[in-house]
Parts: C-alpha cells; structure tokens; sequence
C-alpha cells in the first residue's frame, strides 16, 4: 500500500540553527501538506502546496519557513532559524485532487 | 467553516461496537464530514467520509442524519488496538483544497 515517508525520524537541532524536514508523498498525488502538533495540543495546518506553490497557509508559518519540490519526489519544510517553540511533532500529507489526504509518521524536532 | 463537537473521551469494551457521535449544526451543503484517527502521536490515519449517505469501508460506518447536522461513525468489532484520538472534521477551504482543521477530538479507550 502507498504510503507517505518522513525523514528524520527524530531531528534535535540547536536554537537559532537551520533545519530541514523531508517528505516522500504518495507517488501520484498532487496536493502536498505540511502540519505540525505540539506535544499535548491540537493538530494544526501550516501549509498547502499544489502545482509547485503554496496554494495557502496559517499564520504560524512565517517568513521563518519555506517549503519546496526540490523534484518530483521530495517535499520539504525549511525552518531558518528555529526557536525552541518549534519543538513539536511535524506531519506531512498528501492527496490527490478533492480526495483524502494521507499522513506521514511524522519528524519529531526538538530544539535545545 | 463549519465547527464540530465531540464528546472529549469515551471507553468501549473490546469486541463491542463504538459508537463515537460529532454534532456539526452549521454544517453548509457542500462541505463533507471526515473522520480521522491519531495511535499514541502516530501520523493521522484516515477513516471514512460522508456528505449526505451513510457510508461503509472496512474500517468503519458512518451515518449521517437526514438533516446533517449530526453524524456517528461507527467502529463495529473494537479491538485494542483501535484505542486512539478520534477526529471528526468538516473539510474546509475551496473543493481544489484540502485543509483539514483538527479539534480536540475524542479520546477512546477499548478495554478488554
């Protein structure tokens, strides 16, 4: 069964330092998703992608993140500058179009 | 966007039917009613979804009432391992989209 592979695992990274999470999506999907969940709180949205640009995003993701396509496998999320308020479980999803989304096992970052 | 309530937890004994109801009163005609589940901070795994037919996968049931407002899905043999957060969402954003808006959920716990 396709599924949605997230790399690393488990990410601990220094404050102020650059971080990129990696994303495999389901090979023939088109909508690419980015959400994250700080340990006992709600899952929430960061960023939606489709046709190689963020088609939207929540208020959490600043100037601080970017996402790209690299190629045609890869999804990634680019913190620059990480806080430690950016420790959290981070989820990556995707779907075709006006379908279900499937979600990775998701990188858990921590930042010291 | 349409809100959802759901109870914040419930326990089930194993080998019984679960029966976990979302109330979504402002619920708008073309917006689905999904349901997701999170194990133990694992990816959110989807389950079913409905619009105004009460559907059936191999996972689970989900009945919707006629005038939408409410719905229940129904997981009818719980095992163990179907202890989990429950997510019950009413999708969001234009059709071509896929944000998902996670509550709290409910919390189920299957007891042997």
């Amino acid at each position: 069964e396709p599924e949605v592979t997230q790399t690393p695992s488990h990410q601990v990274t220094q404050m102020g330092q650059e971080v990129i999470l990696r994303c495999v999506p389901i090979s023939n999907h088109l909508y690419f998703y980015w959400y994250r969940q700080i340990l006992g709180q709600k899952v929430e949205f960061l960023v939606s992608f489709y046709n190689n640009e963020i088609s939207e995003k929540s208020e959490i993701f600043d100037d601080q993140f970017s996402v790209e396509r690299p190629d045609g496998s890869n999804f990634t999320l680019k913190i620059r500058s990480t806080k430690l308020e950016d420790s959290a479980m981070y989820f990556c999803a995707s779907s075709l179009l006006n379908t279900e989304a499937f979600f990775g096992q998701g990188t858990r970052l921590t930042v010291v | 966007d349409a809100k959802t309530t759901q109870p914040p937890s419930m326990d089930c004994a194993e080998g019984r039917a679960a029966n976990l109801p979302c109330n979504h009163s402002t619920i708008s005609g073309n917006e689905y009613v999904y349901w997701y589940r999170q194990i133990h901070s694992q990816g959110p795994q989807y389950i079913i979804h409905g619009l105004k037919n009460n559907e059936t996968n191999e996972m689970a049931s989900l009945i919707i009432t006629e005038d939408r407002k409410s719905s229940t899905l129904i997981l009818p043999h719980a095992t163990l391992r179907d202890t989990a957060v429950y997510y019950c969402i009413v999708r969001v954003g234009s059709s071509n989209d896929y944000k998902l808006s996670f509550g709290a959920g409910t919390t189920v716990t299957v007891r042997a």
